[in-house]
């Protein structure tokens, strides 16, 4: 099946930094990918479908200036948490769909585990 | 999007079927059913997906009733490494439209 990559895996950084989280897919171009968090013994919460070429749009409740994304490329989607506080502790998750597949099945990626201290 | 219930979690022992059922009263005509699972610190992955009737794969049965507004899941002869959260979805089977997570089945798969 179609790979999606997360970098970096697990991040941890101060309070006040910004971070970037990169999201590929390897082996096919998606037009659309989505960006989610998860908080511990949660279910995933879409955060943002992130169109390349166009802006992002953000689901209800999701501060846009906070959570940067941009999908420069039909194979890389990035989002940056920008002025990170504890709060923003949580795992983040990428999906794509292949667009050669008849099926909408996400693919996602392996997440992304954000500590700020 | 139509909402979807599950059961909270579920125990099972190995070698059991489990059979996890959805109630999906508000599914439209164009959507899919769909489950993944996910690991703890993983994402999600593509479990099946069913429009009506049933739907087999080399790893579980999906259940659809003609009304289509339940649906089942089956996994026959559950192994410990089947522990994770099952999570059942409706989504339109067209185009890249995102896909809403509800609260998932946690399963629980004891020696």
């Amino acid at each position: 099946g179609a790979v999606v990559s997360q970098h970096p895996s697990r991040v941890i950084c101060k309070s006040g930094t910004s971070v970037k989280i990169e999201c590929r897919s390897l082996d096919f171009q998606a037009t659309t990918m989505f960006w989610y968090r998860q908080f511990p013994k949660k279910s995933l919460m879409l955060m943002a479908t992130s169109n390349e070429g166009s802006k992002a749009t953000y689901e209800q409740g999701v501060e846009k200036d906070k959570f940067l994304i941009n999908h420069a490329s039909l194979t890389l989607s990035t989002l940056t948490v920008t002025s990170a506080h504890p709060e923003d502790s949580s795992f983040y998750i990428c999906s794509a769909r292949d667009p050669g597949l008849t099926r909408n099945e996400q693919f996602f990626g392996p997440g992304t585990r954000l500590t700020v201290l | 999007l139509a909402k979807t219930t599950q059961p909270i979690s579920m125990d099972s022992y190995e070698g059991q079927e489990v059979n996890i059922t959805c109630s999906h009263n508000n599914i439209a005509t164009n959507d899919y059913i769909t489950w993944y699972q996910q690991f703890p610190s993983q994402g999600p992955r593509f479990i099946i997906q069913g429009y009506k009737t049933k739907v087999t794969n080399e790893v579980a049965s999906l259940f659809i009733p003609a009304d289509r507004k339940s649906s089942t899941l089956s996994l026959p002869r559950v192994s410990l490494s089947d522990t994770a959260v099952y999570y059942c979805l409706v989504v339109i089977n067209t185009g890249g439209f995102k896909t809403i997570f509800g609260a998932g089945t946690r399963l629980f798969v004891k020696a």
